[in-house]
């Protein structure tokens, strides 16, 4: 039972472009998102998160989006460049009183490629 | 600016093999954490230590033990392998204040036949 799915294994956006990435979870105690960014052979890199009080966070050209109602939330890359090709992991936590913070569920992740 | 240090890279081990895998971070971070993945999934955890001196399971916690030797040091140990858990290995650390994101080592490929 998936509480993160990432429905697009792969994504493939022009350079310059905007870049679309989708996750929906499925535990509504959830309250903090993050999004990861791996390249090959190294450890996921920390993107961006979201606490579930907002419903936009951006970074220079990353902006996450978070729907509570819909369960959903997405990242922006705007302008997309060749160095942001990866594979971008959502991982999500619940209410850190119960220890939830150290309980990071990852989707399965989205491998993007940007072309020039 | 080592940050997280996963020992070793590589690793083949043949069934019923023991093996400790070596985590060490020199961030002062008190949270530790290990990860499997596997083709097609994400990040699975298996133990985490919240500060020095505990540890809890994660979701996959079967076959695996883990020790926080002391702030800097968390190792997972295999005490019998299994093909089952051929996967990469990630270590992670944090803060472990609030709502800090976890920085991760750049991992161990086990393969055990």
């Amino acid at each position: 039972d998936q509480q993160v799915k990432q429905n697009s294994p792969s994504l493939s956006v022009q350079e310059g472009r905007i870049s679309i990435l989708n996750c929906d979870y499925t535990n509504s105690m959830f309250d903090y998102f993050l999004w990861y960014k791996k390249y090959p052979a190294e450890g996921p890199t920390f993107l961006i998160s979201i606490s579930s009080i907002k419903d936009k966070n951006e970074d220079g050209r990353f902006t996450v989006f978070l729907n509570k109602s819909a369960k959903h939330l997405s990242l922006h890359i705007v302008p997309s460049q060749p160095g942001d090709s990866a594979v971008y992991f959502c991982a999500a936590s619940a209410n850190p009183f119960s220890g939830g913070y150290n309980k990071l569920i990852f989707g399965a992740g989205t491998r993007l490629a940007v072309h020039p | 600016n080592a940050g997280v240090t996963q020992t070793p890279k590589f690793q083949v081990l043949k069934t019923g093999q023991s093996m400790t895998l070596q985590c060490a971070q020199d961030m002062n971070h008190n949270s530790m954490y290990w990860y499997r993945q596997d083709p097609g999934m994400g990040l699975r955890l298996i133990y985490y230590s919240a500060s020095e001196g505990t540890t809890d399971k994660g979701e996959v916690p079967n076959g695996y033990n883990v020790s926080r030797l002391n702030k800097r040091e968390f190792s997972l140990r295999l005490e019998s392998a299994a093909p089952s858990q051929t996967s990469v290995y990630f270590c992670a650390s944090r803060p472990g204040q609030s709502n800090q994101p976890q920085h991760f080592g750049d991992g161990t490929r086990l393969s055990i036949l």
